[in-house]
C-alpha cells in the first residue's frame, strides 16, 4: 500500500512559536493531497491541495504542495494552545480514498 | 445537525462476542469509507461504498469484519468473535462522488474488547 509519512511525529513548542509540520507520500494514482486536524474526537478538514506551488491559507495555518518532490508542508503561525492536536495528512486516490499518514501530535505550551 | 452520525459512541465488549457499528452520513453524500484509528496512529483504510456497492476492502480486513449499506444510505460494520487487537476507533466517514474530494468524518465508534 502506499505510503504517506508525516515528521516530526510529535512536537512541543510554547504559545506564538511558529511550527512545520511534513507530509511525504508516494506518488501512484495521485489526487490530491489533504490535511486534517484531531483533537479528541473526528479529523475536521484543514485544506485540500492539488496543484504544486499554490499556497491555500486559513488565518495563521498555510500549506503547499510539491509534486516534483512529492511532499506537502503545514504552517502554523503565532500558535495557540487552541493549536494542540494531531494533524493527519492524507493521499487522497482517484477513487477519493485517502491513505493517511501517522500524525505529527502538537502541543503548544502556554 | 447533518454530519456524519455514528452509533454506539463506546462499546465495551468481551472477547468471542460480535458487535455491530451504524454510521449515518451526509444525506447528499453517495460516497461511505470505514475507517479504523488506533492510539498514536492515524486511520486505516477498512471499506468503503459508493452508493449501496461495496467498491474495495482492505486486505487488512479479516473475515470476521463484514460491511454493508444496503440502501445506499445508512451502513453497519459487524465484527464477529472480536479479540482483543480489535480494540480501536471505528470512524465513519462519507462523500460526495462530484464533489471536491473531501472526507466528512463522524465521531467515532470506541471499542474496547476485554
Amino acid at each position: 500500500e502506499d505510503k504517506v509519512v508525516q515528521s516530526p511525529l510529535s512536537l512541543v513548542v510554547h504559545e506564538g512559536d511558529t511550527v512545520t509540520l511534513n507530509c511525504s507520500y508516494e506518488v501512484t494514482n495521485f489526487r490530491s493531497l489533504l490535511w486534517y486536524k484531531q483533537e479528541k474526537k473526528a479529523p475536521t478538514f484543514l485544506f485540500m491541495l492539488t496543484s504544486s506551488g499554490i499556497e491555500k491559507k486559513s488565518g495563521r495555518l498555510s500549506s503547499i504542495l510539491d509534486k516534483k518532490e512529492l511532499f506537502s508542508i503545514l504552517n502554523i503561525t503565532a500558535t495557540q494552545t487552541g493549536d494542540s492536536a494531531i494533524y493527519l495528512c492524507a493521499r487522497a486516490n482517484q477513487g477519493g480514498k485517502l491513505i493517511f499518514g501517522q500524525g505529527t501530535e502538537l502541543s503548544v505550551k502556554p | 445537525d447533518t454530519g456524519v452520525s455514528q452509533d454506539p459512541r463506546h462499546k465495551i465488549t468481551k472477547r468471542g462476542q460480535n458487535v455491530t457499528f451504524r454510521c449515518d452520513p451526509i444525506s447528499e453524500h453517495n460516497r461511505l469509507y470505514w475507517y479504523r484509528q488506533t492510539l498514536g496512529q492515524g486511520p486505516e483504510f477498512l471499506t468503503y461504498f459508493q452508493n449501496e456497492a461495496q467498491l474495495e476492502k482492505s486486505r487488512l480486513l479479516s473475515d470476521r469484519f463484514s460491511a454493508e449499506r444496503p440502501k445506499g444510505s445508512f451502513s453497519t460494520l459487524e465484527i464477529q468473535r472480536t479479540e482483543q487487537g480489535d480494540s480501536a476507533m471505528y470512524l465513519c466517514a462519507s462523500s460526495s462522488a462530484a464533489g471536491t474530494g473531501e472526507l466528512f468524518f463522524g465521531e467515532g465508534s470506541r471499542l474496547t474488547v476485554l
